[in-house]
Formats: C-alpha cells, structure tokens, sequence
C-alpha cells in the first residue's frame, strides 16, 4: 500500500510563497496522476490541481494563477508552491494518488494525512 | 464547477445503530462518486467508489447507493472507530469537487 507524507512550513506570512512536499513510499510514482487538495478550517475541501507522471498538469481555476504542482519520480516527491498567499490560504493541505493508472478521472485511494498551514504575519 | 451538498453536518448516533448519510450533486455525476472516510490525526481513506463499490478491505456494513443526482453512504451497527468525519467526491467532471463533509458523533 502506498504511503504518502506531506511536509514544508507550518506558518507562511502573507504574500509570501507556499511550499510543501508530499513524500511517496511503498509505491512508484510512474503511470499515477497526483494531486493536492486542500481544506480551510470550517469549509469543505477544495481540489488544488494535480500533475501526471509524465507531466500533464491541470490546476482549479480558482487558484491557476498562482499554484505550480511538479513531480520528481527520481525522488518519489510531489510538490506544490501556491503564491502571493492570504489568510484564506490558511488550510490542511493533503496530497492524493488518483487511482488508476494514466487516469485522472478517478477516486483518490490514498492520501496523506495532511499539514496546516497557516498564513499569518 | 459540480456542487456537492452533504447532510447533515453532524449526525448523533448510538454505537449499534445504523446511519444515512447524504449527498446531492449539481448536476449529473452519473455513477462517479467516490466517499471517504476521516479519523481524527488519520489520513482520509475510501469506502465507496464508483457510488456503490466496496473497495478491498472495507467492512460489509458500508454501503453505498445512488438514486439520480442523490447519493446515500449508509453504516449499519456503528462500531467505535466508525464515529468520523465522511465526505464525497465527484470525480465525473472537472474540477473535481467536494462535499463539506458529515460528522459523525456519539449520541
């Protein structure tokens, strides 16, 4: 079963750039599409965008300004950086596999267990 | 962008009981909906994808069923580790979006 773990800073100030990184073990990265998700606190969750194994990448509107998602299959790693934040960045920030191989259009079946960030000055 | 629109926000259970949960799409999402389960400190994990689907592993007293843009996660006899926190997904059109979740308590 593949593990996922995200990592990167707890408190990011405003208008400073977010970055995190999502760790894979027990499993490759290659033929999966990966995605970040995200939650503020006491909202619902909000997919962020996701890059494929070979590179296709695909971001929510709401944020395709500022987000870039890049995958390192040579380190199993996932990242994101999200900038020019605000307090409404402020949120659990998860990373997902998509299920099925060389397909976005899935479930998520497996996910880390998530890190808040906060944006605060 | 599809909305997925849970309820309740938090159901009262006894251990032992059953639970329905709810969620309601936009639009058609056909049978491409997926639920998740959220403990506290745990990452979130499947219980139901393709509506009504048990992935491997999953316990028979999750179920899943779909009535048009409806959708009902139901738990029979709910164990101690089933009080959580369950959201959907919709996963038929980009982007994919979310339900804002069901939280499950002990009555």
């Amino acid at each position: 079963q593949v593990q996922l773990q995200e990592s990167g800073p707890g408190l990011v100030k405003p208008s400073e750039t977010l970055s995190l990184t999502c760790s894979v073990s027990g499993g490759s990265m290659n033929r999966y599409y990966w995605s970040w998700i995200r939650q503020p606190p006491g909202r619902g969750l909000e997919w962020i965008g996701y890059m494929s194994y070979n590179g296709a990448t695909n971001y929510n509107p709401s944020l395709k300004s500022r987000v870039t998602i890049s995958v390192d299959t040579s380190k199993d790693q996932l990242s994101l950086r999200l900038s020019s934040v605000t307090a409404a960045d402020t949120a659990v920030y998860y990373c997902a596999r998509h299920a099925y191989p060389e397909g976005s259009y899935s479930h998520f079946d497996s996910w880390g267990q998530g890190t808040l960030v906060t944006v605060s000055s | 962008e599809i909305v997925m629109t849970q309820s309740p926000a938090t159901l009262s259970v006894s251990p032992g009981e059953g639970a329905a949960l709810s969620c309601r799409a936009s639009q058609n999402v056909n049978n491409n909906l997926a639920w998740y389960q959220r403990r506290p400190g745990q990452a979130p994990r499947v219980l139901i994808r393709d509506a009504s689907i048990r992935p491997t592993g999953i316990p028979v007293r999750f179920s899943g069923s779909r009535s048009g843009t409806e959708f009902t996660l139901t738990i029979t006899s709910l164990q101690s580790e089933d009080f959580a926190v369950y959201f959907c997904q919709q996963y038929n059109s980009w982007p994919w979006t979310f339900g804002q979740g069901t939280k499950v308590e002990i009555k």
